[in-house]
């Protein structure tokens, strides 16, 4: 079946500092992978969209400079939070597909920023 | 934009009874899922149904295309239950999915 990990589940980082999180498709291709974004008390929020042979897409108020993400190949992709600071707090999940198929969800990283 | 919304935000029920979740999104939806996140915060996948009607366990789902509505019916609720329940829908030509603002249910023994 098609599974998407992630890794680490948890961590904690101080301010000021980068932190960065993969996500690793399992059984299935990974043509597009989306990263989301759960802040405390908050539904998911997309972050950006990468899609094979297509430029990342990101989100209003989501950067490259901020959040540059690597997905070069058809299972993994990594995303680090750069300069990392309370706001950044929340649940970081990875969602991964082929084609039109239904997304896959990994179980997400949680990141606390001390 | 597309836009999911969840009612009611909040449930409390007693360990037995049953649960209607609903979700109405503004746009057409290709695919629609609904997840269970735990308290602990891991998302779990619980159905996809992007029309008609889904069955696994205890749980049911109705989702009614045209009317852009979907539900989530949970019989004889339990304690372990407990949880935020997610609505989530993608359209295949965005690859983007959008996710409600959720249903927190608490189960009391």
């Amino acid at each position: 079946g098609a599974l998407v990990y992630q890794y680490p589940r948890r961590t904690i980082c101080k301010s000021g500092t980068s932190m960065r999180m993969e996500c690793q498709a399992v059984g299935f291709q990974a043509t597009s992978v989306a990263w989301y974004r759960q802040s405390p008390q908050k539904t998911f929020e997309l972050i950006a969209l990468s899609t094979v042979n297509s430029a990342i897409k990101y989100e209003q108020n989501f950067t490259q400079e901020k959040f540059p993400i690597s997905h070069p190949n058809l299972s993994f992709s990594s995303m680090t939070v750069l300069n990392a600071y309370l706001e950044d707090r929340g649940l970081y999940l990875c969602g991964a597909k082929t084609g039109a198929d239904t997304q896959y969800f990994g179980p997400g990283t949680r990141l606390l920023v001390l | 934009g597309q836009q999911v919304q969840q009612s009611p935000a909040s449930l409390v029920l007693q360990e037995g009874e049953n649960a209607e979740l609903q979700c109405n999104f503004s746009s057409t939806a290709t695919q629609l899922q609904w997840f269970y996140q735990s308290p602990g915060g891991s998302l779990v996948s619980l159905l996809s149904n992007p029309s008609g009607t889904k069955h696994t366990g205890r749980l049911t789902s109705t989702t009614v295309t045209k009317e852009r509505r979907s539900s989530l019916h949970i019989s004889s609720s339990q304690t372990t239950d407990s949880g935020t329940y997610l609505c989530a829908i993608d359209r295949s030509n965005t690859n983007k999915v959008v996710f409600g603002t959720g249903t927190r249910l608490q189960v009391l023994p």
